[in-house]
């Protein structure tokens, strides 16, 4: 089973802010880490995959930083507007007997207020 | 490419029918996935195929879904018979490769009664 702890579950920030969440996940038998943003009623979409340590990828005001040693990775938000409100899933795929698996995480939901 | 294309978008239905969800993946994806979103459990895996053969069935439920991959172009994943905790959007989506962005579908949304 692949353990995925998405850290805060809920965050609530004003228009303008910067925030950041959290994907911790197992370090050992690792192949790459997505991030998505899934808006209400519509389908998760991919913000980024990473496969090597110390990878950073930024799309706009979205960053994202990978540590496959330790096992996190980290998304910022820069200057968060309200549009940005979704649920942010992490995913990482797995090597080994779990090849091409794809298993998401529960997800940080981001609420901006304007 | 229309993307990730699902069908039906709703179903509601009686407990105790069979209930089938359709799926054509991306054009040239090699990778399809089935996903359940529920409030308890967020976005589940269920199972996942590799071209067209299922490597990972673990996440299905009970011996009631089972999901079929006859061709590259086109799945279906069956409840039968249905019950009213099987409520929920089930999301097919596909990726190229291994570690690569998926793309899902408009989901279907399952109510059964």
């Amino acid at each position: 089973i692949l353990n995925v702890e998405q850290s805060p579950q809920s965050l609530h920030v004003q228009e303008g802010d910067s925030t950041n969440f959290t994907c911790s996940f197992p370090s050992s038998n690792f192949y790459a880490l997505h991030w998505y943003r899934w808006e209400t009623a519509k389908s998760p979409e991919a913000l980024f995959v990473m496969t090597l340590n110390g990878d950073e990828k930024k799309k706009g005001r979205i960053s994202a930083t990978l540590n496959t040693k330790e096992g996190y990775s980290y998304l910022y938000i820069k200057g968060s507007q309200p549009e940005d409100s979704a649920t942010y899933l992490c995913a990482p795929n797995a090597g080994g007997t779990s090849y091409g698996k794809l298993t998401f995480g529960q997800g940080t939901i981001l609420t901006v207020h304007p | 490419d229309a993307g990730v294309i699902q069908s039906p978008r709703h179903e509601v239905t009686e407990m105790g029918q069979e209930v089938t969800l359709r799926c054509k993946p991306i054009s040239g994806h090699d990778y399809l996935f089935w996903y359940r979103q529920t409030m308890m459990r967020g976005l589940e895996l269920l199972i996942y195929f590799n071209n067209n053969v299922p490597i990972d069935d673990s996440g299905m439920p009970e011996d009631r879904f089972s999901a079929k991959m006859p061709n590259a172009s086109f799945s279906t994943l069956k409840i039968q018979p249905s019950e009213p905790r099987d409520s929920a959007v089930y999301f097919c989506a596909s990726s190229p490769d291994r570690g690569t962005e998926a793309f899902f579908g408009q989901g279907t949304r399952l109510t059964v009664v």
